[in-house]
């Protein structure tokens, strides 16, 4: 099925660290939305971002709707042992369909 | 209810034989989601529904799949003769509504019925 380019697919960082990543998609979206998902869990929605542009920020995470509407980015600040788990990104078309489709996943494992 | 609810939490079906997934969405929501999600892959589209209007079944993989929503509120996903590659996490999500954006389109998760066929 369709599915948007999800980048890193994972990464190992320290505790502390910064963490960032991006979903990009030749089509245009009018939602993106970002969630963790952790084993044997359904996906927790974390951000969700409406207008080109917007930047929103929850706790130490903050995400943001690219400009040209076909990209978005997830930031994680210091992070934490807990914040391990595969992010997604989905985005919603802006025309034809109200389905949401999903980034490949970011893996992040956190050394501590 | 507080969340979406998915039952059961875990299924094992042998080979060829129809199962049935349920998924009640938060109260009060009027669009609803089905997603499959294989062993370390992102989440695939099945199908969805919005209120009285007709379903997108358009990421539905062949015709031993389908699903209904009664009432506007539960939706059952059937799988006849399933075969092994349906094993997976099927997902059910809801909404608020659809409209051209805002809060209400938001999709919060269940936790999933992983299927296992044998």
């Amino acid at each position: 099925g369709q599915q948007l380019n999800q980048s890193p697919q994972s990464m190992f960082i320290q505790e502390g660290e910064d963490v960032s990543m991006n979903c990009t998609s030749s089509s245009i979206f009018n939602t993106w939305l970002w969630y963790k998902q952790d084993p044997g869990e359904g996906p927790v929605l974390l951000i969700a971002l409406y207008k080109a542009g917007e930047l929103t920020s929850n706790g130490r995470l903050t995400a943001q709707f690219g400009i040209t509407r076909k990209d978005s980015f997830l930031n994680i600040s210091a992070s934490i042992p807990s914040d391990v788990g595969i992010y997604f990104c989905a985005g919603r078309l802006t025309s034809g369909t109200y389905k949401y489709i999903f980034g490949t996943g970011t893996r992040l494992k956190v050394l501590a | 209810g507080a969340g979406v609810s998915q039952s059961p939490s875990n299924k094992v079906t042998e080979k060829g034989k129809d199962v049935e997934l349920r998924c009640d969405p938060i109260s009060g929501h009027t669009a609803l989601y089905w997603y499959r999600q294989s062993l370390g892959q992102g989440l695939e589209f099945l199908i969805y529904f919005q209120g009285n209007s007709a379903p997108d079944k358009s990421g539905l993989p062949s015709d031993r799949f389908s699903a209904e929503r009664t009432g506007g509120s539960v939706s059952t996903l059937t799988i006849q003769r399933t075969q092994q590659e349906d094993s997976a996490v099927y997902l059910c999500a809801s909404s608020a509504g659809l409209g051209s954006g805002g809060k209400d389109t938001e999709a919060f998760f269940g936790q999933g019925t992983r299927l296992t066929v044998v």
